[in-house]
């Protein structure tokens, strides 16, 4: 129980256009849910927290406006990357509150893009 | 949130216990000890957490100090499967709660 999936897995893009994430509790309804980018040997970044029937909240420095998030049902919440350029490429994570967990945090399996 | 403090890198022989220290003297009396790890390209794995109790599940168990600004992940009977990036977090327990990610322990289990 408690499984968090993400779709696709791998994206390529070309720069300049848009690429759209999305991560779903599958057996949860999730509230919140959070999304992350990581960089090569690096930790995990915290972008945003992504609430369901409101605005996203950003942390600092992350461009709300290149990084549209969207959490329009207690299950879906989706990432848009929009204007892509190389520097995007990343591995992004989304995350929920799984209550079989204590209401510990589940992960997704992460999206791979690669943006040429 | 408060911030947690890893060494960088361990190692363990298969089959002995791994013992992963986190050092979280700023912690506050509302926020929860999450321990995570990830392997290479996945998605963060959820191990356990505690407040300040001991906690023992299936994978691991958790031993946080009485003064609870320290805390310690056990992993009983280490194989190389459990070679990971090992992420300790501590984060307030409500809807607001976020997990912020420090750098990690890079636990390299050896034959």
């Amino acid at each position: 129980g408690a499984v968090v999936s993400q779709h696709p897995s791998r994206v390529i893009c070309k720069s300049g256009t848009s690429v759209k994430i999305e991560c779903r509790s599958l057996d949860f309804q999730a509230t919140t849910m959070f999304w992350y980018r990581q960089f090569p040997k690096q930790s995990l970044m915290l972008m945003a927290t992504s609430n369901e029937g409101s605005k996203a909240t950003y942390e600092q420095g992350v461009e709300k406006d290149k990084f549209l998030i969207n959490h329009a049902s207690l299950t879906l919440s989706t990432l848009t990357v929009t204007s892509a350029h190389p520097e995007d490429s990343s591995f992004y994570i989304c995350s929920a509150r799984a209550p079989n967990l204590g209401y510990g945090y589940t992960f997704g399996s992460g999206t791979r893009l690669t943006v040429v | 949130d408060a911030k947690t403090t890893q060494p960088t890198s361990m190692d363990c022989a298969e089959g002995r216990a791994a013992n992963l220290p986190c050092n979280h003297s700023t912690i506050s009396g509302n926020e929860y000890v999450y321990w995570y790890r990830q392997i290479h390209s996945q998605g963060p794995q959820y191990i356990i957490h505690g407040l300040k109790n001991n906690e023992t599940n299936e994978m691991a168990s958790l031993i946080i100090t009485e003064d609870r600004k320290s805390s310690t992940l056990i992993l009983p009977h280490a194989t190389l499967r459990d070679t990971a990036v090992y992420y300790c977090i501590v984060s307030i327990y409500n809807q607001g709660g976020k997990l912020i990610f420090g750098q990690g322990t890079e636990l390299s289990v050896k034959p």
